[in-house]
């Protein structure tokens, strides 16, 4: 079945404009998880959605970013005012229903790259 | 208590010889415990997992060694290959909670 997708595949933008990422879940997935991936580092942990659960904003480094999900579908991801620093991979991942014990799902990412 | 720790930070390991990546963890909550394969420019992809009542899960080349008492895990690679060459992540999880480790990267030498 289709996994994970993510859009676009590369960003480029320049400081101080706006920028909105989309992920598409595997369908039927609960759980929807935004991380950063800077060059050669590891997955910073930026938000997750689980349900009709209030989304846990805990990873999100500042007020520039939001993100929404549209009941268990897709999520877009934003920027507000880039900076260089936001420049990485972000990537979403999916995990099926609780009680599935199951791993997390990663699309392929968005490249960002801010000027 | 929510970090899980890994070693060793990378990994040159001759084709044909074991690779071996360890990961430990502190909260006793944690219920799977899964790894990832990232290639470079591509998303992270689910290798293999555990779940604590077991002590190893083998799946080709892959086996995962898990001792609850030591709170440890780690990922054998066996009969390492080029093609294993990638950054591997171990993660610990009570869903919908998921922990990852800071990553090890993996070389192969033909």
């Amino acid at each position: 079945g289709a996994g994970v997708s993510q859009s676009p595949s590369n960003k480029v933008t320049e400081k101080g404009k706006d920028v909105e990422l989309r992920c598409d879940p595997i369908s039927g997935h609960t759980a929807l998880y935004w991380y950063r991936q800077r060059l050669g580092q590891g997955l910073e942990f930026l938000i997750y959605f689980q349900g009709n659960s209030a989304p846990d904003k805990s990873g999100l480094p500042s007020d520039r970013f939001s993100a929404e999900r549209t009941g268990e579908s897709v999520s877009t991801l934003t920027i507000q005012r880039t900076q260089q620093e936001d420049s990485a991979v972000y990537l979403c991942a999916s995990s099926p229903a609780p009680g599935q014990r199951a791993g997390q799902y990663f699309g392929p990412g968005t490249r960002l790259t801010v000027t | 208590q929510q970090q899980v720790k890994q070693s060793p930070q990378s990994l040159i390991v001759q084709k044909g010889g074991i690779s071996i990546i360890n990961c430990a963890y502190e909260n006793t909550a944690f219920d799977y415990f899964p790894w990832y394969q990232q290639f470079p420019g591509k998303g992270p992809a689910l290798l293999i997992a555990i779940r604590p009542d077991v002590s190893e899960k083998k799946e080709g080349r892959f086996t995962i060694s898990f001792n609850k008492s030591a709170k440890q895990f780690s990922l054998h690679i066996m009969d390492s290959q080029p093609g294993d060459s990638a950054t591997y992540f171990c993660a610990a999880s009570y869903w919908p909670n998921f922990v990852f480790g800071p990553g090890t990267r993996l070389s192969v030498l033909p």
